[in-house]
């Protein structure tokens, strides 16, 4: 069964806008972990943020928020003021039962 | 400090080679993960170790894929009688400790190529 699931596989945002990106995630456990990383077509992928099961408020990192919604099962990760170089695939993951599930993945295009 | 460190970054071998690729974790790091992305996929997870010992095996696709971490530290996966379909980049990547609050950095991975 599918853990993580990312249902937008291409995005365009317009430069200095925001834009969100899609996840949700199945698990029955109580406490889990949930992750973005960024991919590069350089191919290292990056972390950006971290929303634990339990944490009550929204996590931010920068430009970078995780709009945590329990009861939907969604982490959602918000790009605010986009920048050309956000360009890139973008995974949601999470840790559960002592392993990381990765998303398909989001391929998003800043345009100028 | 450093981070993640694999290598090669390219490896091309001729069908029914055998292979090995090294990952160097961040030191200080418990865990190590092994990944393995096809083009257009996210990460499929392969194997993770603690410490010394293979904590989860289960990605492993079959019993020419082996990997080990003999003191802790670098680890290395061995695929053996290699295939066409073993053509992936494989990702390796360390974190502090083992948990749903530590997370996973990754090296820039070695992309194979079996022809």
């Amino acid at each position: 069964a599918q853990k993580i699931t990312q249902t937008q596989p291409g995005m365009f945002v317009q430069e200095k806008e925001a834009v969100t990106l899609d996840c949700t995630y199945d698990t029955s456990d109580p406490s889990y972990g949930l992750f973005w990383y960024k991919q590069p077509s350089s191919g290292e992928m990056i972390f950006l943020i971290y929303q634990g099961s339990y944490d009550q408020q929204n996590a931010t990192e920068g430009r970078y928020s995780l709009n945590f919604q329990k009861a939907r099962k969604s982490a959602n990760l918000v790009i605010s003021a986009s920048q050309l170089g956000d360009s890139a695939m973008y995974f949601c993951a999470m840790y559960t039962g002592n392993q990381f599930y990765f998303g398909t993945g989001t391929s998003l295009t800043v345009i100028p | 400090g450093a981070g993640v460190s694999q290598t090669p970054s390219n490896k091309v071998t001729e069908k029914g080679k055998y292979v090995e690729l090294r990952c160097d974790p961040i030191s200080g790091h418990t865990a190590l993960y092994w990944y393995r992305q096809s083009l257009g996929q996210g990460p499929e997870f392969l194997i993770y170790f603690q410490g010394t010992g293979a904590a989860d095996d289960s990605g492993l696709p079959n019993d020419r894929f082996f990997a080990v971490r003999p003191e802790g530290s670098v680890s290395t996966l061995k695929i053996q009688r290699t295939e066409r379909g073993d053509s992936a980049v494989y990702l390796c990547a360390s974190s502090l400790t083992v948990g749903n609050n530590s997370p996973l950095h990754f090296g820039n991975g070695t992309r194979l190529t079996v022809t």
